[in-house]
């Protein structure tokens, strides 16, 4: 079983939708969870990170994450076509990243 | 902002030809990675390099491919007799810490082997 699962999409919206992104993963270690937006043909960067269980909100972006059940959620309200991009999730900053989901946002 | 510089960007190759893909990691950066990314798929983690030594490596690091730190300020990923499928996007990162250090990345090294 891999460490970290995450629907490649391509999942597809219109603008002003609320996206959610999501992965799941193996290791129950796991204390901290990252997630890296990466541009077409950019590297990946860190969009934002939370520790542990819960909920952390930076503008638009929320992660969430629920040890229980080994899920790390990513919502973006009012999605804008800036936002088009893949969304790799990084639990424990593992450098092993998952599939990715990648997203496009239609004006 | 301080950011890790990749060069060249674009590198094209004749298959069985060495190459070396340059990185200047972020100055006060102790840890290193490699990553490549086939088109259209994941970015998958290559090498992890630490106080002058691989730190970890993954499957696809085969004996082709080999990592240096020469001086304080470069990394590079040498691979040794290019094959069609090393045709990929390669990421250098570096990190100043392990944990919640994000890792920062370049913008890449288009690797073409015809």
């Amino acid at each position: 079983q891999k460490e970290v699962e995450q629907d490649p999409g391509p999942l597809s919206v219109p603008e002003g939708a609320i996206v959610s992104l999501n992965c799941t993963y193996s290791n129950s270690a796991f204390q901290y969870f990252m997630w890296y937006r990466q541009y077409s043909r950019k590297g990946p960067e860190l969009l934002m990170y939370t520790y542990s269980s819960g909920n952390k909100e930076d503008g638009r972006f929320t992660a969430q994450v629920d040890k229980s059940s080994k899920y790390i959620s990513l919502f973006i309200r009012d999605s804008q076509p800036s936002d088009s991009a893949t969304y790799l999730c990084a639990p424990n900053n593992d450098m092993r990243f998952g599939a990715g989901t990648r997203l496009t946002v239609k004006p | 902002e301080p950011e890790v510089t990749q060069t060249p960007s674009h590198q094209v190759t004749q298959m069985g030809q060495e190459v070396i893909l340059r990185c200047v990691p972020i100055s006060n950066h102790l840890y290193f990675y490699w990553y490549r990314q086939i088109l259209g798929q994941k970015v998958e983690f290559l090498v992890s390099f630490y106080n002058n030594e691989i730190s970890e490596k993954s499957e696809i690091f085969d004996d082709q491919f080999s990592v240096e730190r020469p001086d304080g300020s470069n990394f590079t990923l040498k691979i040794r007799s290019t094959k069609l499928e090393d045709s990929a996007m390669y990421f250098c990162a570096s990190s100043p810490g392990t944990g919640v250090d994000a890792l920062h990345f370049g913008n890449g090294t288009r690797l073409t082997v015809t």
